[in-house]
């Protein structure tokens, strides 16, 4: 198993460009999650899904749209990028609420 | 709502030493709690986690984690550290019940340092 992938591992905006984070993960997992870390505020959580065709916000879901069209896959789309958006993204999915969740290994974004 | 607390940023102790960190919470149900381990440019690592039962978890790399209901307290615990546990370590909480898309809280992480 390969786990939860993401693809970049770096990218650079310039402000108001747009663009999608990958996240894909191969364990059948319903539950899907974006968070986003910054220094001193650990892991906020952007928008979350709980199976295919089921999106929900979380705490900092503005200026981000998400969508589920398979199990599999939770792309993560900054529709403007802005600079207060240059942060560290994480994917993380598990197999329900008791489970833990599995992390991949993040995409660095910077916004300038 | 629901929240959770580290209430120290920065851990530092001896190798060889046992160490804690600290955690509390607060959600309106029964929790499920977790903690997880991040090395430098890494994706966060499952430790352990605490469901229901022995309020005594054991988890990854020796570790475990204690849960005490009266002081809605999950501390993390080793006996003896070692210097590559040096790492950011992050509580988090998921409440049982609830809507069902419900999903984790993090604390703000603890940046642990054990010196040789």
């Amino acid at each position: 198993n390969a786990g939860v992938t993401q693809t970049p591992k770096f990218q650079v905006l310039k402000t108001g460009q747009s663009m999608t984070l990958q996240c894909a993960q191969d364990m059948n997992h319903e539950y899907m999650s974006w968070y986003r870390q910054d220094p001193g505020m650990g892991l906020r959580l952007i928008h979350y899904s709980v199976g295919a065709g089921i999106t929900d916000q979380g705490e900092v879901p503005n200026g981000y749209n998400v969508s589920r069209s398979t199990t599999e896959d939770f792309p993560l789309r900054l529709l403007s990028a802005a600079p207060s958006q240059t942060s560290v993204y994480f994917c993380a999915s598990s197999r329900d609420r008791g489970f833990e969740q599995y992390f991949g290994p993040g995409t660095r974004l910077t916004v300038t | 709502a629901q929240s959770v607390a580290q209430p120290e940023d920065q851990v530092k102790v001896a190798e060889g030493n046992p160490l804690t960190v600290k955690c509390t919470y607060s959600v309106s149900g029964n929790p499920y709690l977790f903690w997880y381990v991040q090395y430098p440019n890494r994706g966060l690592q499952f430790l352990l986690k605490y469901i229901t039962g022995d309020n005594l978890v054991k988890g990854s790399y020796g570790f475990e984690a204690e849960f005490n209901k009266s002081q809605t307290s999950f501390h993390l615990k080793k006996p003896s550290a070692l210097v590559s546990d040096s790492a950011l370590y992050f509580c988090a909480v998921r409440d049982k019940t609830g809507k069902p898309g419900n999903q984790f809280y993090f604390g703000t992480g603890t940046s642990l340092t054990v010196i040789p």
